[in-house]
């Protein structure tokens, strides 16, 4: 199974663009990026997600380099709502089942 | 329409008793995610079910653990004799199809145990 590895603190200004890395270096072919948040005492909330090609949605973008062995998460303009622990995770297929095995997170400080 | 919910959302009970946490999914959703967070960690793959069937129960922690599915719909974790060790914050996830790339998991509020 792909592990990820992020860096475990983060701050970023508010309006600033928060760029969130991710180490997937095992991360096999048809294995997925998938990153969430977890915002105090809430379950984790989905982002986006990728398996090769960059993707961009209404919360954030995510940046896949050419060979997969890492991510980046971009929120464009942060906001102090963003102040979570966001999760690198890759969807591991082992005999047509899936399980979700997060990383340790990261966890963002948008500053005001 | 409703989201996942979770219950008892707090549950204290002392060590060597056991435990029943229930999570209903989103209605129609076929795949449910049982995990553990434990105080300041990242969350932890407990079992996965597809229907009623649990193809992957590889994150279960010992024996004292297990969980079943009954109508494609609501989930029970069952932890027996329950240790200090096994206080934390029980999570629920379900999606709708686990076979499809978005997958999206919606999770619940979660139980916070804690064992005396």
């Amino acid at each position: 199974d792909a592990k990820t590895t992020q860096p475990p603190s983060m701050d970023c200004a508010e309006g600033r663009a928060a760029n969130l890395p991710c180490n997937h270096s095992t991360i096999s072919g048809n294995e997925y990026v998938y990153w969430y948040r977890q915002i105090h005492s809430q379950g984790p909330q989905y982002i986006i997600h990728g398996l090769k090609n960059n993707e961009t949605n209404e919360m954030a973008s995510l940046i896949i380099t050419e060979d997969r062995k890492s991510s980046t998460l971009i929120l464009p303009h942060a906001t102090l709502r963003d102040t979570a622990v966001y999760y690198c995770i890759v969807r591991a297929t082992t005999s047509g089942t899936y399980k979700y095995i997060f990383g340790t997170g990261t966890r963002l400080k948008v500053l005001a | 329409g409703a989201g996942v919910s979770q219950s008892p959302s707090n549950k204290v009970t002392e060590k060597g008793k056991d435990v029943e946490l229930r999570c209903d999914p989103i209605s129609g959703h076929t795949a449910l995610y049982w995990y553990r967070q434990s105080l300041g960690q990242g969350l932890e793959f407990l079992i996965y079910f597809q229907g009623n069937s649990a193809p992957d129960k590889s994150g279960l922690p010992s024996d004292r653990f297990s969980a079943e599915r009954t109508g494609g719909s609501v989930s029970t974790l069952t932890i027996q004799r329950t240790q200090q060790e096994d206080s934390a914050v029980y999570l629920c996830a379900s999606s709708s199809h686990s076979g499809r790339a978005r997958d999206e998991q919606f999770f619940g509020p979660g139980t916070r145990l804690t064992v005396l």
